[in-house]
């Protein structure tokens, strides 16, 4: 089965431009979760998504919006970057959502760098 | 406040060595709680998690957790550590107070020396 598959691995942006970030989960799963991890500020979670519909949102600015596909197939979307949006922005699927403690799949991160 | 304490930011241990990694947790009711290693430049992948019943979990890669209502916490431990189990290891949980998200600690590093 193939696993939780993020495009593009590695991006380079400058300040002010916009940003989307792809996942797809495994097949099957229906609940897809965002997160960006940072040296200084660690793992943080953006938000999950669960058949469509935004189940649950981190402390993050409007900046950051995301959507789910019929699918199961996540984005994400940074508008107006600023330097400090540069991280690694992981994505994982569960069959559940997190709130039925279903295990998350990780995928290998979209590595984002603002200049 | 919520949250997942891992005290530790750095630990370095011998191959064949035992290894325990703390991680005590802040809310105000027994959370889902789990273990996640990430391996440089990839994901998370799940070691062990504990929802309720025996405290003691066993995992994969020869890993278990113990988990300590007393002292709110819950310690990764393994026996004999290998050299690929170098990594960065992260506790998180899942709480009905916190709405269901999983929020991690902010990890320990672990480094093995031959």
């Amino acid at each position: 089965k193939a696993g939780v598959t993020q495009t593009p691995r590695y991006l380079i942006k400058t300040r002010g431009q916009q940003v989307t970030l792809s996942c797809s989960p495994i097949s099957g799963h229906r609940s897809v979760s965002w997160y960006q991890q940072t040296p200084g500020q660690g793992l943080q979670f953006l938000f999950e998504y669960f058949s469509e519909t935004q189940r649950n949102k981190g402390n993050f600015p409007g900046r950051f919006s995301g959507r789910q596909f019929s699918n199961s197939r996540s984005e994400m979307n940074v508008s107006t970057l600023e330097l400090g949006d540069s991280a690694l922005y992981l994505c994982a699927s569960s069959f559940e959502s997190t709130g039925g403690t279903g295990e998350l799949f990780f995928g290998e991160g979209s590595r984002l760098t603002v200049l | 406040a919520q949250s997942v304490t891992q005290p530790d930011i750095h630990i370095t241990v011998s191959e064949g060595a035992s290894l325990e990694l703390r991680c005590n947790y802040s809310y105000g009711a027994t959370p889902y709680l789990f273990w996640y290693v990430q391996s440089p430049g990839q994901g998370l992948q799940l070691l062990l998690k504990y929802f309720s019943g025996d405290t003691l979990v066993q995992g994969i890669k020869g890993f278990e957790a113990e988990f300590k209502r007393s002292q709110s916490s819950f310690n990764l431990r393994k026996p004999s550590v290998h050299w690929s189990d170098a990594a960065e290891y992260f506790c998180a949980v899942v709480a009905r107070s916190n709405d269901y998200k999983l929020s991690f600690g902010a990890g320990t590093t672990v480094t093995v020396r031959a």
